[in-house]
């Protein structure tokens, strides 16, 4: 499938931080940018996506940013808690399936 | 809505042997997805339905691996013969008509030995 390139791989932040996740996508044709959140043994949940007519999307904590020009998109993380740690998945479109990214394990520490 | 059902939730098998896992989606989506995850390959697309018609089987490893969808709640997924290096993660996923509201299964933890 299409590529989709996500860093880093490993992220560690101090509770009351930022986090910020980049990815890239290589298919011009994609027009919807979810991230998905899996907490270890469980499934991937969807918790922000973007679509291609707009650059930001706020809600709450999260927000996504959207470059369609240069092709890459990120996830940023205010105020992190404890309970924020797990793998985080950005993803792109190609068609009627969802291409992802390697994942970014983010650690929150107390 | 019990969400998109797979079973078994963990599967041990020998080298060899033939491996069924089957997905039940969401009521009323009609595309379907199964995907492979590991710790160096991440989620991979192995291949995807759209009213139960496989659209595109390019993620599919080797001929070892074969999906069905004989009707619009029922999709397996096979490896036969079974190789340890298939262990993973066998997630499914279903969605209506497009993208949005893509929700995954609790997933497949299939270990050959």
């Amino acid at each position: 499938g299409e590529n989709v390139e996500q860093h880093p791989s490993t992220l560690s932040v101090q509770e009351g931080d930022s986090a910020v996740i980049k990815c890239t996508y290589s298919d011009s044709a994609s027009n919807y940018f979810p991230w998905y959140k899996q907490e270890l043994g469980k499934r991937p949940q969807l918790i922000i996506d973007i679509r291609s007519n707009v650059g930001e999307k706020k809600d709450q904590r999260i927000a996504v940013t959207l470059n369609k020009t240069a092709k890459h998109f990120s996830l940023h993380i205010t105020e992190t808690q404890p309970e924020d740690s797990a793998v985080y998945f950005c993803a792109a479109n190609s068609g009627y399936a969802l291409n992802f990214g390697k994942g970014t394990s983010l650690l929150v520490t107390p | 809505d019990a969400g998109v059902i797979q079973s078994p939730r963990h599967e041990v098998t020998e080298m060899g042997q033939e491996v069924t896992l089957r997905c039940k989606p969401i009521s009323g989506h009609n595309s379907l997805f199964w995907y492979r995850q590991t710790m160096m390959r991440g989620l991979e697309l192995l291949i995807y339905f759209n009213n139960n018609v496989p659209i595109d089987d390019s993620g599919m490893p080797e001929d070892r691996f074969s999906a069905k969808m004989p009707n619009a709640s029922f999709s397996t997924l096979k490896i036969q013969p079974s190789e340890p290096r298939d262990s993973a993660v066998y997630f499914c996923a279903s969605s209506l008509r497009t993208v949005f509201g893509y929700t995954f299964g609790s997933g497949t933890r299939l270990t050959v030995v």
